[in-house]
């Protein structure tokens, strides 16, 4: 079956633009998890969707947001970029957590 | 809130010698356990997991990690490296409900032929 799907793979945008990234989960999965991954701070949690809501949030600030379709699609957007918002980010879905999550191939997103 | 300890940020063996990747976590009730590995440019690939039962739990490649709840570890041991080893290993835990996960810093495990 269909792995987790993340578009696109390679994003450059400057200081103060906004930008937004997608993340299809495999079928049947309702949960979809997002994470930042940079080389100073590791896997940070951003946010969990489920059933279209949001279900767990970290601790980013308001710039970061997300949101989920009813086919369990999830998107992210980071607005007013900042040069520190360069990083990998990871889409994860999952059917039930003990189950473990599957991830994306990630976003690598450079601000200039 | 849970925590998780991976001890080395660096490990470094040689072909067919024993791997270790130690992980210690930190959490108030019985947690739920993973391991991933991520190859460069891609994403996290999970290796195992433990959640409830058997203690020693064997995954994918020939790894496989063994729960010590008194110890509170969950080291991930490969008896024989392989060269396509080479990556980094992220141990994970999550409480057992709807608890996102949290990960360890990170081990780059290198092998030298």
């Amino acid at each position: 079956k269909a792995g987790v799907t993340q578009t696109p793979r390679y994003l450059i945008k400057t200081r103060g633009q906004q930008v937004t990234l997608s993340c299809s989960p495999i079928s049947g999965h309702r949960s979809v998890s997002w994470y930042q991954q940079t080389p100073g701070q590791g896997l940070q949690f951003l946010f969990e969707y489920f059933s279209e809501t949001q279900r767990n949030k970290g601790n980013f600030p308001g710039r970061f947001s997300g949101r989920q379709f009813s086919n369990s699609r999830s998107e992210m957007n980071v607005s007013t970029l900042e040069l520190g918002d360069s990083a990998l980010y990871l889409c994860a879905s999952s059917l039930r957590q003990s189950g473990g999550y599957t991830f994306g191939s990630g976003t690598r997103l450079t601000v200039v | 809130a849970q925590s998780v300890t991976q001890l080395g940020s660096h490990v470094s063996v040689s072909e067919g010698a024993l791997v270790l990747l130690r992980c210690n976590y930190s959490s108030s009730v019985p947690p739920y356990l993973f391991w991933y590995v991520q190859y460069p440019n891609q994403g996290l690939q999970l290796l195992l997991k433990y959640t409830t039962g058997a203690t020693l739990v064997k995954g994918i490649n020939g790894f496989e990690a063994e729960f010590k709840k008194s110890e509170t570890s969950f080291h991930l041991t490969k008896p024989s490296a392989h060269m396509s080893d080479a990556a980094e290993y992220f141990c994970a835990v999550t409480l057992s409900g709807n608890t996102p996960l949290v990960f360890g810093k990170g081990t780059r495990l290198s092998v030298i032929a």
